[in-house]
């Protein structure tokens, strides 16, 4: 079965500095998909970045990257240059067979942008 | 472009009632899929709706269900409310079921008391 483990609960993070959110995965499929979202406190899931499984090149949206190791079976999130708005539930998530395609999510990790 | 709108946005109920919760996808989306998130147990998905008709379900009593219009608006129930049902209920869009990005509504939070 596949499994998403985020291990930081939460993060401080000074304004203007990078933060890299930790996230592994679990899964037996060769084709899967990894995502991550942003939730601030209003509640909607907002689509951050997406890195398919047999993609050669980590993904990259503006200040967000994923930091891609598949060996490792690691899906890091980097912000770089972090600013006040980014304050939120960062949530990994996978898609993929095993799960008939539905996402399987992280427990999440709550990023404080001090400013 | 209007985004996913899900009504109502806040909820309260009391145990044993049931409540319908509605989600209109973007507009020519057609797959719609729903997600229950709570402090506990976080984010897990309840079912997916394609063209009318449920193509997955998640591991939920039988007390939820769902169904979806042909104008791809879908609707999700929940019957004789329990305390543990309090939850945020996301509803997530896709244009298609291989579609990799879902866009989310802001969501129902339900309340039962």
């Amino acid at each position: 079965a596949q499994k998403i483990t985020q291990t930081q609960p939460g993060m401080f993070v000074q304004e203007k500095e990078a933060v890299t959110l930790d996230c592994t995965y679990d899964t037996s499929d060769p084709s899967y998909g990894l995502f991550w979202y942003k939730q601030p406190s209003s509640g909607e899931m907002i689509f951050l970045i997406y890195q398919g499984s047999y993609d050669q090149q980590n993904a990259t949206e503006g200040r967000y990257s994923l930091n891609f190791q598949k060996a490792r079976k690691s899906a890091n999130l980097v912000i770089s240059a972090s600013q006040l708005g980014d304050s939120a539930m960062y949530f990994c998530a996978m898609r993929g067979p095993d799960s008939n395609y539905q996402l399987i999510w992280g427990a999440g990790t709550k990023l404080i942008i001090k400013p | 472009k209007a985004g996913v709108t899900q009504t109502p946005r806040y909820l309260i109920k009391t145990r044993g009632q049931q409540v319908t919760l509605s989600c209109s996808p973007i507009s020519g989306h057609r797959s719609v899929s729903w997600y229950q998130q709570t402090p506990g147990q976080g984010l897990q998905f309840l079912f997916e709706y394609f063209s009318e008709t449920q193509r997955n379900k998640g591991n939920f009593p039988g007390r939820f269900s769902g169904r979806q219009f042909s104008n791809s608006r879908s609707e999700m129930n929940v019957s004789t409310l329990e305390l543990g049902d309090s939850a945020l209920y996301l509803c997530a869009s896709r244009l298609d079921r291989a579609d990799t990005e879902a866009f989310f509504g802001q969501g129902t939070r339900l309340t039962v008391v």
